[in-house]
């Protein structure tokens, strides 16, 4: 089974914290995301990346920045956290010639912004 | 510009009745559709996908959906609820247009099953 997993369940940071969260995937997948979850707005894509070193821009990458040196590890940074970044972050992975095509994700991080 | 809606937040139903879980899609290019549940304090599960093929399409735990061209609908069923069904639903596309890594995804549903 494909596995993705994130390094933290629950993070509780100050305003103006640097903040990382990882990931990291065990099925070899090139593409891994960065969505950030909200009651109403579903899943908002932050940033992907398509292969190491690789990374582009989703619908809301403002306050944020990501790193991929490896393939299995994909990593969301927060600069200056702020409270308006309070969410629950899901990391995914997909390789488009998987079997249903579909992605498969972490268990989250759900991040409070004090 | 590729998106699907969820014109329900919220849908309950009491078990043993059959539930519908609403998704419609806008795409240009062909639709890669997809339905994901979400359990509490988890992260997003599999649950079905449309690519091509007959329009109704099974999936995990007894779930169905039906595709519809015409009506630009993908909606989730599922012929009799249980209570371990309530959750969170999220319909999904790919796009299969401009960028073929991205997936936009619904506001979600929530399922309630009442016993």
């Amino acid at each position: 089974d494909v596995k993705v997993t994130q390094s933290s369940r629950y993070l509780v940071k100050r305003t103006g914290e640097k903040v990382f969260l990882e990931c990291v995937q065990d099925m070899d997948h090139e593409n891994m995301f960065w969505y950030r979850q909200d009651p109403g707005l579903g899943l908002r894509l932050i940033y992907f990346s398509y292969d190491v070193k690789m990374k582009e821009k989703g619908d809301i990458p403002e306050g944020y920045s990501v790193s991929r040196e490896k393939k299995e590890r994909f990593s969301l940074i927060l600069e200056s956290a702020s409270t308006n970044q309070t969410s629950m972050y899901l990391c995914a992975s997909w390789h488009r010639t998987s079997s249903n095509n579909e992605q498969f994700f972490g268990p989250g991080t759900r991040l409070t912004v004090l | 510009a590729q998106s699907v809606a969820q014109p329900e937040d919220q849908v309950n139903v009491a078990e043993g009745n059959p539930l519908t879980v609403k998704c419609t899609y806008s795409v240009s290019g062909n639709p890669y559709l997809f339905w994901y549940v979400q359990y509490p304090n988890r992260g997003l599960q599999f649950l079905l996908k449309y690519i091509t093929g007959d329009n109704l399409v099974k999936g995990s735990y007894g779930f169905e959906a039906e595709f519809n061209k015409s009506q630009t609908s993908f909606h989730l069923k599922k012929p009799s609820a249980l209570v371990s069904d309530s959750a969170l639903y999220f319909c999904a596309v790919r796009d299969t247009e401009y960028n073929f890594n991205k997936f936009y995804f619904g506001s979600g549903t929530k399922l309630n099953v009442k016993p």
